[in-house]
């Protein structure tokens, strides 16, 4: 079946532009989670989604936001772009969404942002 | 708060060497870990994971990792490493009902022939 897939895989915008990201989980997957990775902070954890619900967030800026439709789709936006938002943004998805031992999240390639 | 150490950022070895990644975790419960590997330019995958049980996981490509409560650490090993394992390996904890996956900072592996 097919993987997370993650649109657009390459993005260039401009300073205090906004940009939406999109991932499609894996087929039958309802939950859905958000990474930033920049080479300066690694990888760290934005939001997650289950059932169109965000339950867990990160400690990001209000500027970032997503959401969740009912098919499990997610996106992500991100507001009045600064330069240290470029990074590469990563999906991913997971089947039951309880975490623990029926976690295992399956990632996408990503979207890399970059903001000049 | 839950957190992850990998204190190698770099690690070189020579095909056919052995491996071992360094991974120590700060969390107040049972963690659930997990160790990942990253190509350049595409996204993690999950090279295998602990949850309870056996300390010691086999995961794919031929790793396994061994859970050590009294040190707080889950090192990822490999007996003999291909050219094909260079990569950025992560560590990560989940805690407890939540799909959400703190990391380590990564180990690069780099690996001479």
């Amino acid at each position: 079946k097919a993987g997370v897939t993650q649109t657009p895989r390459y993005l260039i915008k401009t300073r205090g532009q906004q940009v939406t990201l999109s991932c499609s989980p894996i087929s039958g997957h309802r939950s859905v989670s958000w990474y930033q990775q920049t080479p300066g902070q690694g990888l760290q954890f934005l939001f997650e989604y289950f059932s169109e619900t965000q339950r867990n967030k990160g400690n990001f800026p209000g500027r970032f936001s997503g959401r969740q439709f009912s098919n499990s789709r997610s996106e992500m936006n991100v507001s009045t772009l600064e330069l240290g938002d470029s990074a590469l943004y990563l999906c991913a998805s997971s089947a039951a969404g309880t975490g623990g031992a029926n976690t295992e999240a399956f990632f996408g390639q990503g979207t890399r942002l970059t903001v000049v | 708060a839950q957190s992850v150490t990998q204190p190698d950022i770099h690690i070189t070895v020579s095909e056919g060497a052995s491996l071992e990644l360094r991974c120590n975790y700060s969390y107040g419960a049972t963690p659930y870990l997990f160790w990942y590997v990253q190509s350049p330019g595409q996204g993690l995958q999950l090279l295998l994971k602990y949850f309870s049980g056996d300390t010691l996981v086999q995961g794919i490509k031929g790793f396994e990792a061994e859970f050590k409560r009294s040190q707080s650490s889950f090192n990822l090993r490999k007996p003999s490493v291909h050219w094909s394992d260079a990569a950025e390996y992560f560590c990560a904890v989940a805690p407890y009902n939540t799909d959400k996956l703190i990391f380590g900072t990564g180990t690069r592996l780099q690996v001479f022939p």
